[in-house]
């Protein structure tokens, strides 16, 4: 069975902090990516990567960076939170070319 | 542009057969994947149709055709562990997934 894990599910920060969420996977995947979700949305992506080191801007990248120093390792970063940013941050990964993909249970960020 | 529908809310009675269905408009066209989400929870894969026709998976089963940019997603004997939202998402072109806001459907007893 394919295993996404997140750092963390809930997580609660101010406005102006450094947020960083760390998505892991073990099914040796080449793509990753990080999505929002928002009510009345779909999930909209913010960042991917087709392998290591390799990233790409998707939607929504403003206020946002990643990195992928590991092939089993997605790190999304906010450089400085804003209540804007409160959402549900879902992590996912496939193998290369297509196909299914496979999601992280996902962390609910809240900034006040 | 590139757009998803589907509807926002379904309700359904327990032991019934519901239909969701998901009409869409993309640059390209490289499959049509359903996924379930509980309420908190992560999506999880359901199904994926990327020729015309109807997909049968136990329970659940889902339709595509292509020419009329058009799928469903067919539940039937429904349980109340079924009431979840029913995301549909199309691979495009660059094989991104494109997102629909989701199906959330409502089982009564």
């Amino acid at each position: 069975d394919v295993k996404v894990t997140q750092s963390s599910r809930y997580l609660v920060k101010r406005t102006g902090e450094k947020v960083f969420l760390e998505c892991v996977q073990d099914m040796d995947h080449e793509n990753m990516f990080w999505y929002r979700q928002d009510p009345g949305l779909g999930l909209r992506l913010i960042y991917f990567s087709y392998d290591v080191k390799m990233k790409e801007k998707g939607d929504i990248p403003e206020g946002y960076s990643v990195s992928r120093e590991k092939k089993e390792r997605f790190s999304l970063i906010l450089e400085s939170a804003s209540t804007n940013q409160t959402s549900m941050y879902l992590c996912a990964s496939r193998l290369q070319g297509g196909g299914t993909q496979y999601f992280g249970p996902g962390t609910r960020l809240l900034v006040l | 542009g590139q757009n998803i529908d589907q509807p926002t809310e379904m309700t359904a009675t327990e032991g019934a057969i519901v239909q969701i269905n998901c009409t869409y408009q993309t640059s390209g066209f490289n499959g049509l994947f359903w996924y379930q989400q509980h309420a908190g929870e992560a999506p999880t894969f359901l199904s994926y149709n990327v020729l015309d026709g109807l997909e049968e998976k136990g329970r659940f089963s889902s339709f595509l055709s292509r020419s009329k940019g058009y799928s469903y997603l067919l539940l039937k004997e429904l349980q109340m562990k079924d009431s979840a939202s029913y995301l549909c998402a199309v691979s495009d072109s660059n094989y991104q997934l494109i997102w629909g806001a989701g199906t959330k459907l409502i089982i009564k007893p």
